[in-house]
């Protein structure tokens, strides 16, 4: 149980594209999700909190127009990066909070986003 | 705000031997506890918890922690590591609901395992 999932798990794009990242939760509901970033040998930054239903609630120094949080569903957030740029190549990953268990997130596998 | 610190960016040890990495955590608040694996290029896996109660948790792939108010930290133990064991291990503390159940992580310790 507790599985979440992200699609895509790679994605290479050109400068200037906007890129969709899935997140879902596949045997539970999560009416909260949340997305991270990762650069390379660091810790997770949490990028925001998506609440479905609701507008998402973005961390200090995150662009929320660069970054679009949709939670459409109970089993769905999706992240946007706008515009990319090289600078926003990373490993992109996102959690959910079961709603039967709300203090544990489940995390997904993660994409890797390369922006050229 | 709380904050969490691994003491121990790297861990090298032998295959069958006990490993203990370390965290401590800073809050002004009670806690809950987290333990998370991350293999590479991939997601985090949690290995176990700690809500309340028993101060000693036991998680997944024969690992444990101790939760210690006293000394706020909640280190990682396990008595005898598999080559598979090589990973880096994330400590993650949270102030609960009240506080949007965020996640706060250490920068992680690289467990190492050599044959």
């Amino acid at each position: 149980g507790a599985v979440v999932s992200q699609h895509p798990s790679r994605v290479i794009c050109k400068s200037g594209t906007s890129v969709k990242i899935e997140c879902r939760s596949l045997d539970f509901q999560a009416t909260t999700m949340f997305w991270y970033r990762q650069f390379p040998k660091k810790s997770l930054m949490l990028m925001a909190t998506s609440n479905e239903g609701s507008k998402a609630t973005y961390e200090q120094g995150v662009e929320k127009d660069k970054f679009l949080i949709n939670h459409a569903s109970l089993t769905l957030s999706t992240l946007t990066v706008t515009s990319a740029h090289p600078e926003d190549s990373s490993f992109y990953i996102c959690s959910a909070r079961d709603d039967r268990d709300q203090e544990t997130q489940y995390f997904g596998p993660g994409t890797r986003l390369l922006v050229l | 705000a709380q904050s969490v610190t691994q003491l121990d960016s790297q861990v090298p040890v032998f295959e069958e031997a006990p490993v203990e990495l370390r965290c401590n955590y800073s809050s002004s608040v009670s806690v809950y506890l987290f333990w998370y694996v991350q293999y590479p290029n991939q997601g985090l896996q949690l290995l176990l918890k700690y809500l309340s109660g028993s101060t000693l948790v036991k998680g997944i792939n024969g690992f444990e922690a101790e939760f210690n108010k006293s000394q706020t930290s909640f280190h990682l133990r396990k008595p005898s590591v598999h080559i598979s064991d090589t990973a880096e291990y994330f400590c993650a503390v949270s102030e609960g609901r009240e506080y949007g159940n965020k996640l706060v992580f250490g920068a992680g310790t690289i467990l190492r395992v050599k044959s």
